[in-house]
């Protein structure tokens, strides 16, 4: 089985500056996809960022950059520039590489982090 | 692309009674759709994985004869909670997949959550 440990309930930043979120997973599978999901107060779950695990090169989108170690078993995500959009409580997930056509992966999240960003 | 609504947004309802929440893919083929609930401040917890035209399968704990779920056509996954009590006051989440597609589509797309509060 898989898990998935963010080790921060709570961070704070200013606005402008940069923060880093932290996310560990344990697994024993070598193929699959880790992902960083936004949860804002409408509460509707929003995809920030996907990394697949066999590519070495970190994923990035805009201001959003992640610290993928496979051998450390680690996926951080860097935020930019945070704005105070950025306020939100992020997940880290794990999705097992599903074959096509098959009933597929669950996605097993981390408890979370509570970002605020403070003007 | 890959929109996920569900409805009602909010529902309030007398212990006793049962309430159905809608779960529809608008523009893609969902072959499977899971539901989550999550209390506040915590993290999604996975109740079920339904494939079209299959039974759901529910995860341990999760009583399958008080959340009905059907899952009837590509586009449409229905969760009934029967005879609802205060303790199944929560927020509920469907996403879906196309397991037939490849890449981005391989991943889940969230419905934006049902308030449920049973008084």
């Amino acid at each position: 089985a898989q898990t998935v440990t963010q080790s921060q309930p709570e961070m704070s930043v200013q606005e402008a500056e940069t923060v880093t979120l932290s996310c560990t997973y344990d697994t024993s599978e070598s193929n699959y996809y880790l992902f960083w999901y936004k949860q804002p107060p409408s509460r509707q779950m929003i995809l920030v960022i996907r990394q697949e695990a066999y590519k070495q090169q970190n994923a990035t989108e805009n201001r959003f950059s992640v610290n993928f170690q496979k051998a450390a078993k680690s996926f951080s995500l860097k935020i930019s520039d945070s704005q105070l959009g950025d306020t939100a409580m992020y997940f880290c997930a794990f999705m097992k590489h599903v074959v096509i056509g098959t009933s597929g992966s669950r996605l097993t999240f981390g408890e979370g982090t509570q970002l605020t960003v403070n003007p | 692309g890959a929109v996920v609504s569900q409805h009602p947004s909010r529902v309030i309802c007398k212990s006793g009674t049962s309430v159905k929440i809608e779960c529809r893919s608008l523009d893609f083929q969902a072959t499977t759709m899971f539901w989550y609930r999550q209390f506040p401040k915590q993290s999604l917890m996975l109740m079920a994985t339904s494939n079209e035209g299959s039974k759901a399968t529910y995860e341990q704990g999760v009583e399958k004869d008080k959340f009905l779920i059907n899952h009837a056509s590509l586009t449409l996954s229905t969760l009934t909670v029967t005879s609802a009590h205060p303790e199944d006051s929560s927020f509920y989440i469907c996403s879906a997949r196309d397991r037939l597609r490849t890449g981005r589509y391989n991943e889940q797309f969230f419905g934006p959550g049902t308030r449920l509060t049973v008084l």
